[in-house]
C-alpha cells in the first residue's frame, strides 16, 4: 500500500528564511504534486513532477524530485508571509488511478 | 487551468438524511474524483469515475455512498444515510489533459448534526 510521509507536519519560521519541506514515499510513483491549501479552501496545485531529477520553480518554491530515493522536497526561498498555508505532497501510483496525499505541511511566517 | 464548481458550497444535514453533492466542470471532462478532508486531516481519496463507470473505491466509499453523472455533466455523490463521522470537506476533483494532474474543486463542507 502507497504512503506518503512529509515532514516537518508543522514549521514556524521568520520571514527572510529558507527551508525545505520533505515528502517521501513508499512505491513507485508515476507523478508527485505538490498543492498548496489556505485554511477553508480548495487545493491549488503547484508542481507535477514528472521524472527523476525534475526540478520546478515558481517564485520562492522550488520542488524536486529523486525518484531512486522516493524523495522530493519542496524549497521555500526568503519567505513571506504570504507563503502560509498547509502543503500537500500527494502520489500516484501507476495502476492505481487515485493519488495518496501526505498529511500535509502547516506553514506558518512570521512577519 | 480547467474550472470546476461545486455546490453547495455548505450543507448542513441531520444524521440519516440522504445528500447530494454536485460538481459541474466547465468543460468536457472523462476522468472524475471524489475526495474528503475531515477538518484540520489531511485529503483522502473516496472514488474515481472515468467513462461512466466507477474504476476505483477507496475502503471509505462504502454502500452509502454512490457516484453518477446524471446528465452528462453534473458529477454527483451521494449519501444514503449520512452519519457524523461523514462531516468533512468534501471535493471534487477532474483531470488534466497534459499533464493529468488532478484540479480540485472548491469544496463542500458538509455538517451532519
Amino acid at each position: 500500500e502507497l504512503k506518503v510521509e512529509q515532514n516537518p507536519l508543522f514549521l514556524s519560521m521568520q520571514e527572510g528564511k529558507n527551508y525545505t519541506i520533505y515528502c517521501n514515499y513508499s512505491t513507485t510513483s508515476d507523478r508527485l504534486y505538490w498543492y498548496r491549501q489556505d485554511p477553508g479552501k480548495s487545493l491549488e496545485s503547484l508542481f507535477v513532477l514528472l521524472s527523476n531529477g525534475a526540478v520546478k520553480q515558481e517564485g520562492r518554491l522550488m520542488a524536486s524530485l529523486d525518484t531512486k530515493a522516493r524523495l522530493s522536497t519542496l524549497h521555500i526561498t526568503a519567505a513571506v508571509h504570504d507563503l502560509s498555508a498547509t502543503y500537500f505532497c500527494a502520489v500516484d501510483t501507476p495502476r492505481d488511478d487515485k493519488i495518496i496525499f501526505g498529511k500535509g505541511t502547516r506553514l506558518h511566517i512570521l512577519p | 487551468e480547467p474550472e470546476v464548481t461545486q455546490t453547495p458550497s455548505h450543507q448542513v444535514t441531520q444524521m440519516g438524511q440522504e445528500v447530494i453533492l454536485r460538481c459541474v466542470p466547465i468543460s468536457n471532462h472523462l476522468y472524475f474524483y471524489w475526495y474528503r478532508q475531515i477538518l484540520g486531516q489531511k485529503v483522502e481519496f473516496l472514488v474515481s469515475f472515468y467513462n461512466n463507470e466507477i474504476s476505483e473505491k477507496s475502503e471509505i466509499f462504502d454502500d452509502q455512498f454512490s457516484v453518477e453523472r446524471p446528465d452528462g455533466s453534473n458529477f454527483t455523490l451521494k449519501i444514503r444515510s449520512t452519519k457524523l463521522e461523514d462531516s468533512a470537506m468534501y471535493f471534487c476533483a477532474i483531470r488534466g489533459q497534459v499533464l493529468y494532474e488532478q484540479y480540485f474543486g472548491p469544496g463542500t463542507r458538509l455538517t451532519v448534526t
